[in-house]
């Protein structure tokens, strides 16, 4: 089956460092997502990227769907301690199935 | 502000032991998906439905797992009998059937722990 690779696993970052991680995949997507859970939580979308190319900022975050259609990367800029959760990207294949990568544990020093 | 509504919260369990799990998407959502979510990793989709009637089904472990959503509206996962293995989360999630964009609204989930 589908398979996304996700990276870092996990990052320990100082306050107000930018962040940067990404996922790859062998197939590909139509639509790539980044959804961020915390602890005991159930995953809040952040970002959708609906175009091969595109690229979409919400705030701080800043998320680009590749050329390719089999990667995608989110940026965190000026990180803040609420930062701290795990983030998940996301691709949808047909019918709006979205699969999913191992994520990305992001840690925040103040 | 309208959310995916989950119950139990938490649940535990002994092996052998029937478990059910209830969803009340977000309201107008004609789609409904049941996800599992083992520790450390992502959630696995088990079963779409659009409506009433299941899309996918293809990775529900159906000699343990069911679900069903009789009026298209809320639904109900079961698991009988619970192994220890199905210690996980079970995420519930509801998108607009229209929908393109692959916008799932998750439930705050329930925890099964299977001793």
């Amino acid at each position: 089956g589908q398979q996304l690779n996700q990276s870092p696993q996990s990052m320990f970052i100082q306050e107000g460092e930018d962040v940067s991680m990404n996922c790859t995949s062998s197939s590909i997507f139509n639509t790539w997502l980044w959804y961020k859970q915390d602890p005991g939580e159930g995953p809040v979308l952040l970002i959708a990227l609906y175009k091969a190319g595109e690229l979409t900022s919400n705030g701080r975050l800043t998320a680009q769907f590749g050329i390719t259609r089999k990667d995608s990367f989110l940026n965190i800029s000026a990180s803040i301690p609420s930062d701290v959760g795990i983030y998940f990207c996301a691709g949808q294949l047909s019918g709006n199935k979205l699969v999913f990568g191992a994520g990305t544990i992001l840690r925040v020093k103040s | 502000e309208a959310e995916v509504a989950q119950s139990p919260r938490y649940k535990i369990t002994e092996k052998s032991q029937a478990v059910a799990f209830w969803c009340d998407p977000i309201s107008g959502h004609a789609t409904l998906y049941w996800y599992r979510q083992i520790l450390g990793q992502g959630p696995e989709l088990l079963v779409q439905f659009q409506d009433e009637s299941v899309v996918d089904d293809s990775q529900l472990p159906k000699d343990r797992f069911s679900a069903e959503r009789l009026k298209g509206v809320d639904s109900t996962l079961k698991i009988q009998p619970a192994e220890l293995g199905d210690s996980a989360m079970y995420l519930c999630a509801s998108s607009l059937s229209d929908s393109v964009t692959g916008e799932l609204f998750f439930g705050e989930g329930s925890r099964l722990t299977v001793l």
